[in-house]
């Protein structure tokens, strides 16, 4: 079992429109969620975590977090053009000892359509 | 400029050849982290360092080998380049293992032909 899952997408949506992104992850242990956004043919870049169960709000993006589901979701408001990219999520998880490790997802590339 | 920085930014290679990725961090973070970037497989962690002179294995450690003299530096060897191993390489670090965000580097593109 993948320990991190997104939605596969790819996911189009109208420019103003609200994306929802979703992820799961299988480490009841974990404590450290990430979004990245990645550009084509670039790196990839942090644009959230959030650590407590709930909702974290930056600009137009929100990170909610339910451990108890192990889920976590990112929503971006008023969607643009430059959101097209793949999404990441990222979860720390430890496999014992000092094995750290960030997980993720295959991503989920979202296309925002003027 | 802080940050991380790779090299070469791509290489094409012939089978059966060593190559070594180099991995440079001025951040004196204590982790790091290489991985491969594939279509269709996302991510995966091929070694770790949770400091210096220390490292550890990922998810796909075969046919690589790394190393981690200081805190800076972080290199990948491939001891006999496969085609298989043709992908897009992704260094990273992060201040304390397994807390707070990764930094990544720009990446390298490496063709094994």
């Amino acid at each position: 079992q993948k320990e991190v899952e997104q939605n596969s997408g790819p996911l189009s949506v109208p420019e103003g429109a609200i994306a929802s992104l979703n992820c799961t992850y299988s480490d009841r242990g974990s404590q450290s969620f990430f979004w990245y956004r990645q550009y084509s043919g670039k790196s990839p870049e942090l644009i959230m975590f959030i650590y407590s169960n709930g909702d974290k709000e930056d600009g137009r993006f929100t990170a909610q977090l339910n451990k108890a589901s192990q889920y976590v979701s990112l929503l971006i408001r008023d969607s643009q053009p430059s959101d097209s990219a793949t999404y990441l999520c990222a979860v720390w998880g430890n496999s014992g000892g000092s094995n750290y490790k960030l997980t993720f997802g295959k991503g989920t590339l979202l296309t925002v359509n003027p | 400029i802080a940050g991380i920085t790779q090299a070469p930014t791509s290489q094409i290679l012939a089978a059966g050849r060593r190559m070594t990725l180099r991995c440079t961090q001025d951040m004196r973070h204590n982790a790091m982290y290489w991985y491969r970037q594939d279509l269709g497989l996302g991510l995966r962690l091929i070694h770790y360092s949770n400091t210096a002179g220390t490292t550890g294995k990922g998810e796909v450690p075969d046919g690589y080998s790394v190393s981690r003299a200081n805190t800076d530096d972080f290199p990948l060897t491939l001891a006999s380049a496969v085609p298989s191993q043709t992908s897009v390489y992704f260094c990273a670090s992060s201040a304390t293992p397994g807390q707070g965000e990764a930094f990544f580097g720009q990446g390298t593109r490496l063709t094994v032909v």
